[in-house]
C-alpha cells in the first residue's frame, strides 16, 4: 500500500485552465503539506494543513486553492493556468504539526505541464 | 529568514570513490538538520538527521555532523555505488510553533561505474 498516494502522475494542458491535484495519505498523520519543485529541483513549501486547518499559506498565487476535507486527504485546485505553474508537485504528510521530527513522507510527485 | 545553502552539481564520481556534499545554514534558534534522498522518477526520503550540535546522523553508509560552530551539515560517504546516484537535498526545522522544513536548492550525484 502506497503511504502517500498523488493523482494524477502526469498532468498537460493548456493555458487557462483549471486543474486538480489529489492527496491521500494512509499514515494517520495529522499534518499534511503541499511542495513545488520547478526545473531546478528546487523545492519550496506552498501550504500547510493540519487537522483539516491550514496553518502555512507561503506567498502563492490566488489561483491555487487547496482543500482539505479530512485530515487523510489534502487536494490541490489550481484556476486559470500559467506556463510558470509549470512543475513538479508535491505531497507530503507529517506524523506531528510542524514537522519537527523533520519525517516529512512524500508522494511520488506530480508533474504538471502547461503548454 | 531560515536559509540552506548547497554546492552547486553535478558531482560526478567514479565508484567507490569518497563522497562530500557541502551544506551550511542561516536560522535563528536552534534547528533540526536533516538530508533528504530523491531517486528519480520518485520522491523524497529521509537519509539522515541530527537534533542537536555535534550529533552526527547516519543510514546507508552516509554520515552528517552537525557543526554549529561552522553552521554546516555536510554530507560524507566513504565509497559510492551507482545506486548512490539521486539528488539530495540538506534542510532545517526550526522549533517554534508551526513550522515547516526549509530545502537547500539540491545536488544531483551521478556514480559511473
Amino acid at each position: 500500500d502506497t503511504a502517500v498516494s498523488q493523482t494524477p502522475k502526469y498532468l498537460v494542458t493548456q493555458m487557462g485552465n483549471d486543474k486538480s491535484i489529489k492527496c491521500e495519505q494512509n499514515l494517520g498523520h495529522d499534518t499534511m503539506y503541499w511542495y513545488k519543485q520547478d526545473s531546478k529541483k528546487f523545492l519550496k513549501i506552498m501550504f500547510s494543513y493540519n487537522n483539516k486547518e491550514l496553518i502555512i499559506n507561503e506567498t502563492v498565487p490566488n489561483r491555487f486553492s487547496p482543500k482539505s476535507p479530512d485530515k487523510a486527504h489534502l487536494n490541490l485546485h489550481i484556476n486559470s493556468l500559467e506556463l510558470g505553474d509549470s512543475a513538479v508537485y508535491f505531497c507530503a504528510s507529517s506524523p506531528i504539526a510542524g514537522g519537527n521530527t523533520g519525517e516529512l513522507f512524500f508522494g511520488e510527485g506530480s508533474r504538471l505541464t502547461v503548454l | 529568514g531560515d536559509s540552506v545553502t548547497q554546492m552547486e552539481g553535478p558531482v560526478t564520481l567514479s565508484e567507490e570513490a569518497f563522497l562530500t556534499i557541502n551544506c551550511t545554514y542561516t536560522a535563528t534558534g536552534y534547528p533540526s538538520l536533516f538530508w533528504y534522498v530523491q531517486y528519480p522518477g520518485e520522491g523524497l526520503q529521509l537519509l539522515l538527521k541530527a537534533t542537536k550540535a555535534d550529533d552526527k546522523g547516519s543510514n546507508k553508509g552516509f554520515e552528517a555532523t552537525y557543526r554549529k560552530e561552522t553552521t554546516s551539515f555536510h554530507l560524507e560517504k566513504g565509497s559510492v555505488q551507482v545506486s548512490d546516484s539521486a539528488v539530495y537535498f540538506c534542510a532545517l526545522s526550526d522549533r517554534r510553533g508551526y513550522s515547516t522544513l526549509t530545502f537547500g536548492k539540491g545536488t544531483m550525484l551521478l556514480v559511473s561505474p
